[in-house]
């Protein structure tokens, strides 16, 4: 079984620019969650899907964050503009349901210059 | 909303040494889960544990849900063990501790 599958592994932009991650999640599971790991600091939630509704996005920057989850499977997150805080590892995780194991992508790490 | 704690915060063994982590939560939780990320940032899965023991070679894991901790023990420590260790718990959504980054020397 394959596991939680993210695109790109790294990315350079400049501030200002747009940027967009991918990510798959493990088939089957309805649960997608888009975290944000800065250096040092445990993984801090970003927006969580249930198939394709967005049932929590409180921690979400929407001013310049943006996420879908077309036909709740792919899930895309992007940013415009980038800004040099945003620096930082998004990670994609997905699970069958909350109360089940989650497991997480290797991780897009971002740099903004 | 509910709090996760791990303790210590940083820990350095010696290869061969045994060592016990900590996870506290504020509040009643569905899930408990522990991983382990290493120096490349992979998030990996060592245990699912809601409640009770389970064991996977050197490690294991013991959930108290009504006292709401964790413990992860990991023996016969290995250079390979080295990286940050985190907690994350599901009252409604995944949330994670601070972690215990673990540094094993031969």
């Amino acid at each position: 079984e394959a596991g939680v599958v993210q695109s790109p592994r790294y990315k350079i932009i400049e501030k200002k620019q747009p940027v967009a991650f991918w990510c798959n999640p493990i088939s089957g599971h309805n649960t997608l969650y888009w975290y944000l790991q800065n250096l040092g600091q445990g993984p801090e939630l970003l927006i969580r899907y249930e198939n394709e509704e967005a049932v929590d996005d409180s921690q979400l920057p929407k001013d310049r964050f943006s996420a879908e989850r077309l036909k709740g499977v792919d899930s895309t997150l992007k940013i415009q503009p980038a800004e040099l805080g945003d620096s930082a590892v998004y990670l994609c995780a997905s699970c069958r349901t909350p109360n089940t194991e989650a497991f997480f992508g290797q991780g897009t790490r971002l740099t903004v210059v | 909303g509910i709090q996760v704690e791990q303790s210590p915060p940083d820990l350095i063994l010696q290869e061969g040494a045994n060592s016990t982590l900590r996870c506290n939560f504020s509040d009643s939780v569905n899930n408990l889960q522990w991983f382990h990320q290493n120096p490349w940032g992979q998030l990996i899965n060592l245990f699912y544990i809601p409640s009770g023991t389970k064991q996977n070679g050197r490690l294991s894991a013991t959930t108290v849900a009504t006292e709401r901790y964790s413990l992860l023990y990991i023996s016969s420590s290995q250079t390979t063990d080295s990286g940050v260790y985190f907690c994350a718990v599901v009252p409604d959504k995944l949330i994670f501790g601070t972690g215990t980054r673990l540094q094993v020397f031969p």
